[in-house]
């Protein structure tokens, strides 16, 4: 089947405590994508990357760091979570062809920093 | 002044009404244009994309882009219970790069 998968799915953490979310898809997508998504605010890109070795700062990238050293995996880390990275986030792929007309998402994964 | 604008809502439509969603956004120079809809503790799920001026129907959707107003609606008829969610509209600025930047999304709510 098809999917992109993120782990953990829930996640409680305290300010400082380094943490990675790790996302994974199964279908050889070139463009990857991370985003996190508050109340009102809809979906806000973090990082994204075209293919391997090749990442990009998307809108909110600060306090955030990401890798992309095999196609499949495209883990999100926090350094030094704050309680204001306290959110719903979610890992997306896409064919570099078309990274946004076929663009599949992860199940989410909601962080509570204290 | 965010880039793509949607009211909150929640817009309430009855069961089979015409449901009519709008986005504006601030890039002149914006080509594309996307609706996704999320249903409540799910993941987005693309629905409708749109390029070029006019409207694009799909099934009991239409997308209408019009440019020079810069704004871009969705259209749900014989709206069903089964369509209440909240809808985020998504533009790819030109200034962007491959970045995409999300509305604050609209709740629609259909009422048996």
């Amino acid at each position: 089947e098809a999917q992109v998968t993120q782990n953990p799915r829930y996640l409680i953490t305290v300010t400082g405590k380094k943490l990675t979310v790790t996302c994974s898809q199964n279908m050889n997508h070139e463009y990857m994508s991370w985003y996190r998504q508050d109340p009102g605010l809809g979906l806000r890109q973090i990082y994204y990357s075209m293919n391997v070795e090749v990442t990009d700062k998307g809108d909110v990238p600060e306090g955030y760091k990401v890798s992309r050293k095999e196609k499949r995996n495209f883990p999100l880390i926090l350094e030094s979570p704050s309680p204001n990275q306290t959110s719903l986030y979610f890992c997306a792929s896409s064919p570099k062809s078309n990274p946004y007309n076929e663009q599949f998402f992860g199940p989410g994964t909601r962080l509570t920093v204290l | 002044q965010k880039e793509v604008e949607q009211n909150s809502g929640p817009l309430s439509v009855p069961e089979g009404a015409i449901a009519s969603l709008n986005c504006t956004y601030s890039d002149r120079g914006s080509q594309s244009f996307f609706w996704y809809r999320q249903y409540s503790g799910k993941s987005p799920e693309l629905i409708m994309s749109i390029y070029s001026n006019g409207d694009k129907e799909d099934g009991r959707f239409t997308a209408q882009l019009n440019k020079a107003s810069q704004y871009v609606s969705l259209l749900i008829r014989d709206s069903q219970p089964s369509d209440s969610a909240t809808y985020l509209c998504a533009v790819n600025a030109t200034n962007a790069g491959n970045m995409l930047t999300f509305g604050g999304g609209t709740r629609l709510m259909v009422k048996p």
